[in-house]
């Protein structure tokens, strides 16, 4: 499974543009990169996914480079409700392994007033 | 619309009983089903997953279980419950395994 790094945390002043990077250097051709966030006490939810191209949604954007080797999720407009924990993942490709999604630690945002 | 239940939502158990939480899908099919552990302050782990009915798969040996009686059901199970048990278990499903999961409220599990 290709290996996600991630910093610990990052603050965002409300209103503003929250880019959290996220770098996969090992990941494989038929990867794709998701991106999930977990608000304190609760279940994950799912943002979004990619796989080469840029890709956006009501949620977020993600940014991949064309070497694939690096992300970044925007939010565009952060709001106090965004406070959570990110995760980056990459999903293993091989069907025979189920659809395990392997959570690293993410990124503590907090979104600041 | 598609729905996840799991409960309870909170337990707290002595060290060396049973546990059984459970997991439900409503508005889909035959979906694969997770179950996941996080610990305080740690991602999550992956523990068992089901592609269908009586079909589990343990990601890593532990003192649980996992059985799958119903195609929209998903039972987490321990006959003797350790302290290194504790922790926040999720329960998730998916259209299949290529799509994106949606995960339940979870269950906070405290074992004394």
């Amino acid at each position: 499974d290709a290996k996600t790094t991630q910093p610990p945390s990052m603050d965002c002043a409300e209103g503003r543009a929250a880019n959290l990077p996220c770098n996969h250097s090992t990941i494989s051709g038929n990867e794709y990169v998701y991106w999930y966030r977990q608000i304190h006490s609760q279940g994950p939810q799912y943002i979004i996914h990619g796989l080469k191209n840029n890709e956006t949604n009501e949620m977020a954007s993600l940014i991949i480079t064309e070497d694939r080797k690096s992300s970044t999720l925007i939010l565009p407009h952060a709001t106090l409700r965004d406070t959570a924990v990110y995760y980056c993942i990459v999903r293993p490709s091989p069907l025979t392994s189920g659809s395990r999604l392997t959570f690293g630690e993410g990124t503590q945002l907090t979104v600041n007033p | 619309s598609q729905t996840i239940h799991q409960w309870p939502a909170t337990l707290v158990q002595p060290v060396g009983s049973p546990l059984s939480l459970e997991c439900t899908v409503e508005g889909t099919s035959n979906p694969n089903l997770y179950w996941y552990r996080q610990a305080a302050g740690r991602g999550l782990q992956l523990l068992f997953y089901s592609i269908g009915i009586d079909q589990i798969s343990s990601e890593v040996p532990q003192n649980l279980s996992a059985s799958r009686p119903q195609d929209r059901q998903f039972i987490l199970s321990s006959k003797k419950l350790l302290l290194s048990d504790s922790g926040f278990y999720l329960c998730a499903w998916s259209y299949d395994q290529n799509n994106e999961q949606f995960f339940g409220p979870g269950t906070r599990l405290t074992v004394l």
